[in-house]
């Protein structure tokens, strides 16, 4: 079993390009979301989906942007990379009901 | 919106126990989650309390009174492998949950 699998892993990238952070999984959940974990931060939540076709703006949205066009995947995109958002990137997913999170293994990116 | 706090670092010598406390101030309450972190790794689901009570697992035991908002996480029986992050997160009526910034635990020999 699967469970989240998010690509790339690791990304160094350029002040002002487009990336685009993939996420699957394979579990049926509900909700997907999309995390960033920062030294002395701690997790915080970028954007989620409760359900397929609908999407929300998490705690730090800015910057970012998400779609949900099936239950399996949930792309992160930054249509204009900062330094800023230099950061390890987490996907999650839950059955909305019992709300246990389970986390892919992250994307590291740095924004150079 | 959550505000989740709880101490930054805790270092306790192996086979003693060590509780980290966890307070919040929520905005719509559903449930607090523990969850365990190693240096590199995704978190993990450790533990789940959403009534006032003690959840045992094992050597790792929850806590949370709803009325205080707070909640404290127990780890018995200290063993090396128990060195890493822990993530105490609060879920709101929307089903999101939020995390605070972690307790790195240091278990030396």
């Amino acid at each position: 079993i699967a469970g989240i699998t998010q690509a790339p892993t690791s990304q160094i990238l350029a002040a002002g390009r487009r990336m685009t952070l993939r996420c699957t999984q394979d579990m049926r959940h509900n909700a997907m979301y999309w995390y960033r974990q920062d030294l002395g931060l701690g997790l915080r939540l970028i954007h989620y989906s409760n359900t397929a076709g609908t999407t929300g703006k998490g705690e730090v949205p800015d910057g970012y942007s998400v779609s949900r066009a099936n239950t399996d995947d949930f792309p992160l995109t930054l249509a204009s990379a900062v330094p800023s958002q230099t950061s390890v990137y987490f996907c999650a997913s839950s059955d909305r009901y019992t709300g246990e999170l389970f986390f892919g293994e992250g994307s590291r990116l740095t924004v150079l | 919106g959550q505000n989740i706090d709880q101490p930054t670092e805790m270092t306790a010598t192996e086979g003693a126990i060590v509780q980290i406390n966890c307070t919040y101030q929520t905005s719509g309450f559903n449930g607090l989650f523990w969850y365990q972190q190693h240096a590199g790794e995704a978190p993990t689901f450790l533990s789940y309390n959403v009534l006032d009570g003690l959840e045992e697992k094992g050597r790792f035991s929850s806590f949370l009174s709803r009325s205080k908002g707070y909640s404290y996480l127990l780890l018995k029986e200290l063993q090396m492998k128990d060195s890493a992050s822990y993530l105490c997160a609060v879920r709101d009526s929307d089903y999101k949950l939020s995390f605070g910034a972690g307790t790195t635990v240091t278990v030396r020999a």
